[in-house]
């Protein structure tokens, strides 16, 4: 079993449309989840982090953690085309590294 | 803004030759990462460092070695270029606050190509 899994996508969603990513990890003990934005050719940028069960909300973004489900997903609502990137969930190990899910790509068309 | 830069964007190598990547932050951060990118097969951890003249191993560190003389510089060598290892090279580095690993942040990436 991958210690990190993603929602395999490809994903394709109307603008204005929410999106969707999900990710499950298979480490009881993580305590530090995180979202990455990676637009093709560039490197990964931070875009959300989240720690205690629940939502956390940033703008468009928002995270949600369920430890007991051992899940972290990632809304975006009203996608715009700018959205369109791959997406990478990471999970901070019991073991102090970040482990990364193989990503989702998304796809916001006009 | 935490800045972590990479030494080249774009890098072209010859098989069996030696290779430095270097990667600067200069938000005085403690921990400091070398992965590489392939597609498939995601983000790969090669090495880390916590410290000064500290390295611990990550998931692939084979062909690779590392070094860090100063907190704000972590290199990545690779002592003889296969082009396996022909890749995109990720730098990035992170506080450590109370004794959890925070948010990493990443450079620009060099992409290798071993001829």
């Amino acid at each position: 079993q991958k210690e990190v899994e993603q929602n395999s996508g490809p994903l394709s969603v109307p603008e204005g449309a929410i999106a969707s990513l999900n990710c499950t990890y298979s480490d009881r003990v993580s305590q530090s989840f995180f979202w990455y934005r990676q637009y093709s050719g560039k490197s990964p940028e931070l875009i959300m982090s989240i720690y205690s069960n629940g939502d956390k909300e940033d703008g468009r973004f928002t995270a949600q953690l369920n430890k007991a489900s051992q899940y972290v997903s990632l809304l975006i609502r009203d996608s715009q085309p700018s959205d369109s990137a791959t997406y990478l969930c990471a999970v901070l190990t019991s073991y102090g590294k970040l482990t990364f899910g193989q990503g989702t790509i998304l796809t916001v068309h006009p | 803004d935490v800045k972590v830069t990479q030494s080249s964007r774009y890098l072209v190598k010859r098989t069996g030759e030696k290779v430095f990547l270097e990667c600067v932050q200069d938000m005085d951060h403690e921990n400091m990462f070398w992965y590489r990118q392939d597609p498939g097969l995601g983000l790969r951890l090669i090495y880390f460092s916590y410290d000064v003249k500290m390295k611990e191993k990550g998931d692939i560190p084979e062909g690779y070695s590392v070094s860090r003389e100063k907190k704000e510089r972590f290199s990545l060598i690779l002592e003889s270029a296969s082009t396996n290892q022909t890749s995109m090279y990720l730098c990035a580095s992170s506080p450590n606050l109370g004794g959890s690993y925070n948010e990493q942040f990443f450079g620009p990436g060099t992409r290798l190509t071993v001829l």
